[in-house]
């Protein structure tokens, strides 16, 4: 048990269309990174915040967002969405800042139609 | 960019005897590698890391061996248990560990 959940667990939207997926951390935890993960894929690292800042991004295109709250729960939103964004979602975040070690939640699974 | 490769999608080993899970990675500017184990359904796990300057780190039945020269990294179970079973990912990061790189993962099939 890791602490860390995510919501919903599922989801399906149509292209075109926005999506906020959410995270929610341990108390402490004031680093959160959001993962996508295509099937049979490893997870393809989307941005970091710390301490609600953007702190490190990947090879993501702006439409993809994101927010994170001072009571350690932290938000990811596509805009326009492709059915190439079909995929697991994952958020990770680790305590007292950027660490090696982090702590996975579940994972939200999007299907874009 | 695919900075970190395994490139074995399965492993099958009988209980008791060792798995050797391998990576590979092209950026040698990475400070830290990391191994996370997924189960079915829930999110990955950290389970051991290891520092560029160093070549081993054991923590129980898992040693990792960090190859520089070569770029490339191996994690070792030993025994391996049926528990074990489990698709594992490498991972590295700078020291800011403010990115992170995943390789596509291997899946362990430990046969009781």
């Amino acid at each position: 048990e890791t602490g860390v959940t995510q919501s919903p667990t599922h989801l399906i939207k149509t292209r075109g269309q926005q999506v906020t997926l959410r995270c929610s951390s341990q108390s402490g935890h004031n680093t959160v990174s959001w993962y996508q993960q295509a099937l049979g894929q490893g997870p393809q690292f989307i941005f970091q915040y710390y301490r609600e800042e953007e702190n490190g991004r990947g090879n993501f295109p702006p439409r993809f967002s994101g927010l994170q709250f001072p009571n350690y729960s932290s938000e990811l939103n596509v805009n326009a969405l492709e059915l190439d964004d079909s995929a697991l979602y994952l958020c990770a975040s680790s305590e007292e800042g950027p660490r090696e070690t982090q702590y996975f939640g579940p994972g939200t699974r999007l299907l874009v139609l | 960019d695919q900075q970190v490769k395994q490139n074995s999608p399965s492993l099958s080993v009988q209980e008791g005897r060792i798995s050797i899970l391998n990576c590979d990675y092209t950026n040698s500017m990475f400070d830290y590698f990391l191994w996370y184990k997924k189960y079915p359904a829930e999110g990955p796990t950290f389970l051991i890391s290891i520092s560029s300057i160093k070549d081993k780190n054991e923590d129980g039945r898992f040693t990792v061996f960090l190859n520089k020269s070569a770029k490339h990294l191996s994690l070792h179970i030993v025994p391996s248990q049926p528990g074990d079973s489990a698709v594992y990912f490498c991972a590295a990061s700078d020291y800011n560990f403010n990115k992170f790189y995943f390789g596509s993962g291997t899946k362990l099939n430990v046969k009781p």
